[in-house]
């Protein structure tokens, strides 16, 4: 299994929409669902999308996420600086039998 | 609400052992998955074992297999990390994280292992 590919660094600056994307391969992304993390700095991991394009209760509609074919991309509008911090894409992969995180991007808002 | 509580730990020399812990409340423990994701210094997230909630299905990353064990007991609501013959690679911080289907929809704080 490869870990999907996401661009390691994105920015932009307030107000601005920032998309991240995430390459994955057909055991992966290409098959199973695609979720989005939000980690930033000192706090735990955030499930920010789940199922391609979902949002857990709670989660700004800022955030949205699609996907087609073996990849998958993560939109957040309305850039504030509070978003700023690493983005993580995820999906089940069949040959590892477990999830597989993407390398993650840093947002910086600038 | 949900909350998953961390124990366990530290510093360890290479090729000795810890065990992490993770106490979970909020949610019927025993109908969901469990897993153990670390992030090592300057490095993104890394999956590293999956519980089912029955035990049934453990699986676990290359980079660990045959050295970490884990484990849950339902009774107690907590997911086990066993570390074994730790490397100076194992050093990150360890979350535990609540499977919902496909995704982990609740993290733990995460814990500092030290391998060194």
């Amino acid at each position: 299994q490869s870990v999907p590919t996401q661009p390691p660094s994105a920015s932009g600056t307030p107000g601005q929409k920032v998309v991240i994307s995430c390459s994955g391969s057909r055991s992966n992304i290409g098959k199973n669902n695609a979720n989005w993390y939000q980690h930033l700095p000192g706090t735990a991991p955030k499930l920010l999308i789940y199922s391609d394009n979902k949002r857990p209760s709670g989660v700004s509609d800022r955030f949205s996420g699609s996907k087609s074919g073996t990849s998958a991309s993560l939109a957040i509008s309305g850039l504030r600086f509070e978003d700023e911090g690493d983005y993580y894409c995820g999906a089940w992969d069949d040959s590892l039998g477990g999830p597989l995180f993407g390398g993650g991007t840093k947002l910086t808002v600038l | 609400q949900v909350q998953l509580v961390q124990s366990g730990g530290g510093v360890a020399q290479p090729g000795r052992s810890l065990r992490l812990s993770c106490e979970t409340s909020g949610f019927d423990f025993s109908t969901y998955g469990m897993n153990w994701v670390r992030q090592a210094p300057g490095k993104g997230l890394e999956w590293v074992a999956v519980i089912s909630r029955d035990s049934t299905y453990i699986v676990y990353a290359d980079s660990v297999r045959g050295r970490f064990t884990i484990s849950r007991d339902n009774s107690k609501n907590t997911v086990d990390l066993q570390m074994d013959s730790l490397r100076p690679n194992d050093t990150a911080i360890y979350y535990c994280a609540k499977e919902r289907q496909w995704e982990m929809d609740y993290w733990g704080p995460g814990t500092l292992v030290t391998v060194s």
